[in-house]
């Protein structure tokens, strides 16, 4: 099974600021590989598929790099709204199934 | 704008066996996605439990698999779970999503997640 680490697990920034998230598989997950924002309260949001493709309606400050074992999440310039917790997320191949990392918490320094 | 909404007991007792329905709305469940089930313990990560297809075709995830099933109903455009001899370690929000059958299997639509409580 692949496992998918997360860093930092939290990430204190200020509004205005660059935020870079770090998701590493512990082997090739190819270009499979998802973000999730996820706000107290709600449901996680698909952000980034396929590595580096934006979902339906998310902003362009969104952006996401990688492939193999390395992927990272970008945010240009946050925004207040973007204090969250941030999950990534890829497929097994065998055994079949679904993999999230254990998340990163971007809190407003 | 497809919607889905989880329902059930909040609360159930120690080895029973929690059921839930998620009832997907303005969508056609039997379009060509799957439709999965996704857990998180208070304060902690999001884990996958399993997911099926309209006909029925299921998958789980390998370490709750012995306790889980999952079923889907067309005609009611819902599908359901159910995690049998439950713990407290089964208290989680429960969250209904859909699912891509392509590339990395995501989850685009979400429900807006139903707590249960395992306790006695």
């Amino acid at each position: 099974e692949i496992v998918l680490t997360q860093s930092p697990a939290t990430l204190s920034l200020s509004p205005g600021e660059r935020a870079t998230l770090s998701c590493r598989a512990s082997q090739s997950v190819s270009s499979y590989l998802a973000w999730y924002q996820q706000k107290p309260g709600q449901a996680p949001r698909l952000l980034i598929y396929d590595a580096s493709n934006r979902a339906t309606g998310i902003p362009a400050r969104f952006s996401g790099s990688g492939s193999g074992t390395d992927f990272t999440l970008t945010i240009s310039s946050l925004e207040p709204e973007d204090f969250a917790l941030y999950y990534c997320q890829q497929r097994n191949n065998w055994p079949p199934g679904i993999t999230f990392g254990q998340g990163t918490r971007l809190e407003i320094k | 704008q497809v919607q889905l909404q989880e329902s059930g007991p909040g609360l159930v007792k120690p080895s029973e066996t929690l059921s839930l329905t998620c009832a997907v709305s303005d969508y056609s469940i039997s379009s060509d996605y799957y439709w999965g089930w996704i857990r998180q313990p208070p304060g902690k990560g999001l884990e996958w439990i399993g997911s099926i297809y309209h006909s029925g075709s299921t998958y789980y995830n390998p370490s709750l698999k012995s306790r889980v099933t999952l079923s889907v109903d067309t005609s009611k455009n819902q599908f359901s779970l159910k995690v049998n001899s439950v713990t407290a370690a089964d208290t989680a929000v429960y969250y209904c999503a859909r699912q891509y059958i392509t590339s990395g299997l995501y989850f685009d639509y979400w429900g807006q997640g139903t707590l249960v409580t395992v306790s006695s």
